[in-house]
């Protein structure tokens, strides 16, 4: 039992490339998020799914974009990365929205 | 605007006493907080919860108070333990919201 996994663990990017970030959780948890991390700013919610087939913007969403390919995997892109976007990137799921969330082990991302 | 602060991003503490961290919020309608604590180059892990219809929760070593009139919840460990040494995140949640908002954290280091 993996709990919540991410990959890549640390990516470097340049300026307009784009990457997507994996997540899969194998508790068959319903609800899945996707969170950034930065300095002094805490976690901040960027998109989540509340179940299969649904995705809704969180507080930062803007230059992002989310699929919830199935039941466990939920995979951020970044379409044109810009260094405003580097920050360690986080994935949690929970069986539903409001409870306690399990979170993955985060991507670094480092755009330049 | 951070709805929920940490006001105090470290402390230190001697093994063997208590730490005690502290948490602010400004939404009255969050009625569900959670303890969460980081080690480096790793995903939070959930530590302690309280609903508000408590005003306090224990867990072993660890307990949190919330007094909702002060919108304040804070977490005790007792004893402290080298490794309790971590980045100490709370967050909080309103009834049927869909989101938890992260403070900031509080670094707590844990001297022999």
């Amino acid at each position: 039992n993996a709990g919540v996994t991410q990959t890549p663990k640390f990516q470097v990017l340049k300026t307009g490339q784009s990457m997507t970030l994996q997540c899969a959780q194998d508790m068959n948890h319903n609800s899945m998020y996707w969170y950034r991390q930065d300095p002094g700013m805490g976690l901040r919610l960027i998109y989540y799914s509340a179940s299969e087939g649904t995705t809704d913007k969180g507080e930062v969403p803007n230059g992002y974009n989310v699929s919830r390919l199935n039941k466990r995997e939920f995979s951020l892109r970044l379409e044109s990365a810009a260094p405003s976007q580097t920050s360690v990137y986080f994935c949690a799921s929970t069986m539903s929205l409001g409870e306690t969330q399990y979170f993955g082990p985060g991507t670094r991302l480092l755009v330049l | 605007d951070q709805q929920v602060k940490q006001n105090s991003p470290s402390l230190s503490v001697q093994e063997g006493r208590i730490s005690i961290l502290n948490c602010d919020y400004t939404n009255s309608m969050f009625d569900y907080f959670l303890w969460y604590k980081k080690y480096p180059a790793e995903g939070p892990t959930f530590l302690i919860s309280i609903s508000s219809i408590k005003d306090k929760n224990e867990d072993g070593r660890f307990t949190v108070f919330l007094n909702k009139s002060a919108k304040h919840l804070s977490l005790h460990i007792v004893p402290s333990q080298p490794g309790d040494s971590a980045v100490y995140f709370c967050a909080a949640s309103a009834h049927g919201g869909n989101q938890f908002y992260f403070g900031t954290g509080t670094s707590l280091t844990v001297i022999p």
